[in-house]
């Protein structure tokens, strides 16, 4: 399977503990997003790299919230102190380099539920 | 900058009927719009996008969207609905050709 792989796919952690999710974006795209989806909502964006840089970050990325990319390829999304606000399915997607209309394909999804 | 807006949270279609999923945009230049489809506990997964040329789309699982630049409007139809085409369906558009901004879904149920 080629496409985009987030890991864990459920997180189910007590408030104030800290996670850590992966995403494993498509080989050849040098585009990675994350979004956060809550229940009956579309997704939102939270952030995205080119490469391993980070080039945006959304006001929804609160300062308890941090993304990497070290090396270009996988990504990590880390939570820290987390709260019961922050249950929700963090997605990942990627994409090919900018063109205008590229489309993202996007991973199943990290569900997180804070108790 | 581009959003979009989907009007109904919810369409129900009898199995066989035809389906519209109805979206609406909001542009500063030319539209790219998307749709994306979302199974339970599954990820988003492309259906069809439009960028230029035809006003109608064809896409995945025989899906077609009709761009209507007058009444901003890429509505997401289907001549003849499965039980199967049930999920929860999304409008998308890039903003500012970063991330893309989603609206907040429709759900649609086929009835067998």
């Amino acid at each position: 399977d080629t496409g985009v792989s987030q890991n864990p796919r459920h997180k189910i952690t007590k408030r104030g503990q800290n996670v850590t999710f992966r995403c494993d974006p498509i080989s050849e795209h040098n585009r990675l997003y994350w979004y956060r989806q809550t229940l009956g909502q579309g997704p939102e964006f939270l952030t995205y790299f080119q490469n391993e840089a980070q080039l945006e970050k959304s006001r929804l990325l609160s300062d308890r919230f941090s993304a990497e990319r070290p090396k270009g390829s996988f990504s990590t999304l880390e939570i820290q102190r987390t709260e019961q606000g922050d249950s929700a399915m963090y997605l990942c997607a990627s994409s090919t380099p900018l063109r205008p209309g590229g489309e993202q394909y996007f991973g199943p999804g990290t569900r997180l539920t804070v108790t | 900058a581009q959003s979009v807006a989907q009007p109904e949270d919810q369409v129900n279609v009898a199995e066989g009927n035809p389906l519209t999923v109805k979206c609406t945009y909001s542009v500063s230049g030319n539209p790219y719009l998307f749709w994306y489809v979302q199974y339970p506990n599954r990820g988003l997964q492309f259906l069809l996008k439009y960028i230029t040329g035809d006003n109608l789309v064809k896409g995945s699982y025989g899906f077609e969207a009709e761009f209507n630049k007058s009444q901003t409007s890429f509505h997401l139809k289907k001549p003849s609905a499965l039980v199967s085409d049930s999920a929860l369906y999304f409008c998308a558009a890039p903003y500012n050709n970063n991330d893309m901004r989603f609206g907040a879904g429709t759900r649609l149920t086929v009835k067998p």
